[in-house]
């Protein structure tokens, strides 16, 4: 079963302008992580937040976390050519650890 | 700088062949996973292995075997290939279970026919 699914499943923007995308999850978790893949490759880990944590910066991302809503967002910021990726979200259940992925938000980004 | 290294990475299988799919990590890390990722579907994960010496059933498991050679290398196996087997197999490694991010190899592209 796929715990984080992720919103909108595909965005498209002009470079410069921020990139938002969302991530819902159904049970309590540990952790949930942010991971980006570019076309033909695997999958970059980027950011993991803590379910005791609520942002965490990396260059130009920002990653949120709403327990009490069971969602999390990414902010990529002045956003670039090369930006262009499917982004995944990924939570465990809670219990197991073991990380479920979301079907991905697939990202273009026009120069 | 290999990180996790697939083996091949295109096959195309008639229906009924076996297939073994390789990976190998270089980052001493202790747990290693198998998932297909399908359009539409993200990633399903297959089996894992938290350690060396165990391997655990994921989400769809049914049709594959896994062998968790060493610390360093974890197979998966198609005994007979299906056409539902068709898929993108990546592999992956993480330093342990929770917490921990996990890195990817580039994937086997698998055709069956």
């Amino acid at each position: 079963s796929q715990q984080g699914e992720e919103d909108p499943q595909a965005l498209s923007i002009q470079e410069g302008e921020n990139a938002t995308m969302n991530c819902s999850y159904k049970t309590s978790i540990n952790n949930l992580q942010w991971y980006r893949q570019n076309s033909g490759r695997g999958l970059v880990h980027l950011i993991l937040i803590r379910s005791n944590e609520r942002e965490k910066h990396s260059g130009r991302l920002r990653v949120t976390l709403d327990t009490s809503k069971k969602s999390s967002s990414l902010l990529i910021t002045a956003s670039r050519a090369a930006d262009t990726a499917s982004y995944f979200c990924a939570t465990d259940d809670g219990g197991s650890y073991i990380p479920t992925f979301g079907r991905g938000t697939s990202l273009i980004v026009h120069p | 700088n290999a990180g996790v290294t697939q083996t091949p990475k295109f096959q195309v299988l008639k229906t009924g062949q076996s297939m073994t799919l390789q990976c190998a990590q270089d980052m001493n890390h202790n747990s290693m996973y198998w998932y297909r990722q399908d359009p539409g579907m993200g990633l399903r994960l297959i089996y894992y292995s938290a350690s060396e010496g165990t391997t655990d059933k994921g989400e769809v498991p049914n049709g594959y075997n896994v062998s968790r050679l060493n610390k360093r290398e974890f197979s998966l196996r198609l005994e007979s290939a299906a056409p539902s087997q068709t898929s993108v197999y990546f592999c992956a490694s993480a330093g342990g279970v929770g917490n921990q991010p996990q890195h990817f190899g580039d994937g086997t592209r698998l055709s069956i026919l």
